[in-house]
């Protein structure tokens, strides 16, 4: 079964308007971490955040925002006044307790195309 | 800044060859993996390595082998490549540690054409 379920498989938007990615995890561990990373088109993924289960704060780091909720298993990332450096597919991951295997499961990623 | 390579952007192979990816990292990092991404698939874990000369199958390993001499070396093998392995494969590192999840740094990947 999809842990990680990212339904949007293409936006595409004009600068300087907004844009939401969605992420819908699956888990049945009450300790998880989830993660985004984003893949320009050079190829290489990016890490831009981690956030664990107990931790449902929304984080703001410059025009990129994440919106935690629990409750509907969500983990939805927005970028704000979106520029052309921001096209590049993003995935969602999920890892399921501190474990041995050190698993990430990843969502199939949104390709986000950023129009000048 | 974690610093992860791999030791070819593009490679082109035959049906039925040997081929070797290489991954180094230079942040001494315990645990090193390879996924292969495909499109619609996302990415999927083919095999880690947790310690030198320690390796564990991840979801995908049929095809594959890994070997780790070295803690800041970990190379993938296609023993007889096919061309259904035609993909794009990363490589990444994080710390050790079981208390908590490290976050993994990525190459910047080796896109493989098997003809």
């Amino acid at each position: 079964a999809q842990k990680v379920t990212q339904a949007q498989t293409e936006i595409s938007v004009v600068e300087k308007e907004d844009v939401t990615l969605d992420c819908v995890y699956e888990t049945r561990d009450t300790t998880y971490y989830l993660f985004w990373y984003k893949q320009p088109p050079s190829g290489e993924l990016v890490f831009l955040i981690r956030r664990n289960s107990f931790d449902e704060q929304n984080e703001i780091s410059g025009r990129y925002s994440w919106n935690f909720q629990k409750s509907t298993s969500s983990f939805n990332f927005t970028i704000t006044a979106s520029q052309v450096v921001d096209s590049a597919v993003y995935f969602c991951a999920l890892s399921e307790a501190p474990r041995s295997d050190y698993k990430l499961s990843f969502g199939a990623g949104t390709t986000v195309t950023v129009r000048a | 800044d974690v610093k992860v390579t791999q030791s070819s952007r593009y490679l082109v192979k035959r049906t039925g060859e040997k081929v070797f990816l290489e991954c180094v990292q230079d942040m001494d990092h315990e645990n090193m993996f390879w996924y292969r991404q495909d499109p619609g698939l996302g990415l999927r874990l083919i095999y880690f390595s947790y310690d030198v000369k320690m390796k564990e199958k991840g979801d995908i390993p049929e095809g594959y082998s890994v070997s780790r001499e070295k803690k800041e070396r970990f190379s993938l093998i296609l023993e007889s490549a096919s061309t259904n392995q035609t993909s794009m494969y990363l490589c990444a590192s994080s710390k050790g540690g079981r208390e908590v999840q490290e976050t993994q740094y990525f190459g910047p990947g080796t896109r493989l054409l098997v003809l």
